[in-house]
C-alpha cells in the first residue's frame, strides 16, 4: 500500500475561510499531482510538480494555489473557500525515473463549502 | 469532446461472470492506457497498464488497446465480489499528463 496521507479526510467549512488541505508521501517521490473528482465525472488534474519549487498548473483552471517546499509535502490552499469548491481532492505522487502513469493515490479529502 | 470517454455504468453482474469494461479516446496521440480501480472511499489504484496496441493479462485481468478504432478494454474473468470498485481508464501521449474517463461502477453480487 502507497505511503500518501491526506488530512483532513472530510471538511466541511463556511464560505469565506481559508483551508489547506494536507498531502504527504514518504516514498521519496519526485512527481506530485492534485485532482479534483465530482461525483460521475472524470479526474481532472488542478495542479502538478516535478520537484521542490516547481508548480504547474493542470488542465483544469482552479482557484486554488499549491507549494512545494519540501520533497514530501504538496499542500493546496482555497484563499476563499465558496460552495462551488466543493469536491473530492485527491492526491497523488509518481517515483523518480517512472512516468506520470504509476501515480500512487491518497485516500483523498472530500470538502464541502457551505 | 472529452479525452476519454468511458460508460458510467453502473453495472451489475453475478458472481464467476466475465465483466468487459471500456472507454473510447479522441487523441491519435495517446501511447500509454492505464486502468486504474477506486475502492469506495479509497483512491484510486494502478491495475494495468499497456502501451500501444495489444493484449496484457495479468491473472483474472486482460487489458486491450486497439488503436485503430481508438478502443481501451478491461475484461476481468471469474468475477468476484471483492472485484466490486469503479474503474478508470487513462491515457496519454508522450510524457504528458495523464486523462481519465469518468470512471465505470461494477458491483459483482454473491
Amino acid at each position: 500500500e502507497a505511503d500518501i496521507y491526506q488530512t483532513p479526510r472530510y471538511l466541511v467549512i463556511g464560505t469565506g475561510k481559508k483551508i489547506t488541505l494536507e498531502c504527504s508521501q514518504t516514498m521519496g517521490h519526485d512527481k506530485m499531482y492534485w485532482y479534483q473528482q465530482d461525483p460521475g465525472m472524470e479526474l481532472h488534474l488542478i495542479h502538478y510538480s516535478y520537484g521542490v519549487n516547481s508548480t504547474e498548473k493542470g488542465d483544469l483552471s482552479s482557484e486554488s494555489t499549491v507549494s512545494r517546499i519540501r520533497t514530501e509535502h504538496f499542500p493546496l490552499t482555497l484563499e476563499s473557500a465558496r460552495p462551488s469548491h466543493t469536491s473530492q481532492y485527491l492526491c497523488a505522487s509518481s517515483p523518480p525515473g517512472h512516468s506520470t502513469d504509476t501515480q500512487y493515490f491518497g485516500p483523498g479529502t472530500r470538502l464541502t463549502v457551505l | 469532446q472529452k479525452e476519454v470517454e468511458q460508460d458510467p455504468g453502473p453495472l451489475s453482474v453475478p458472481e464467476g461472470a466475465i465483466v468487459s469494461l471500456n472507454c473510447t479516446y479522441s487523441n491519435s496521440a495517446f501511447q500509454y492506457f492505464m486502468w486504474y480501480r477506486q475502492y469506495s472511499r479509497k483512491g484510486p489504484e494502478l491495475l494495468m497498464y499497456t502501451y500501444s496496441s495489444g493484449n496484457k493479462e495479468d491473472g483474472r485481468f486482460t487489458a486491450q488497446v486497439d488503436k485503430s478504432s481508438k478502443y481501451i478494454s478491461l475484461f476481468i474473468r471469474d468475477s468476484q465480489p471483492s472485484d466490486s470498485a469503479t474503474y478508470l481508464c487513462a491515457s496519454r501521449a508522450g510524457a504528458n499528463n495523464l486523462f481519465f474517463g469518468t470512471g465505470t461502477r461494477l458491483t459483482v453480487i454473491p
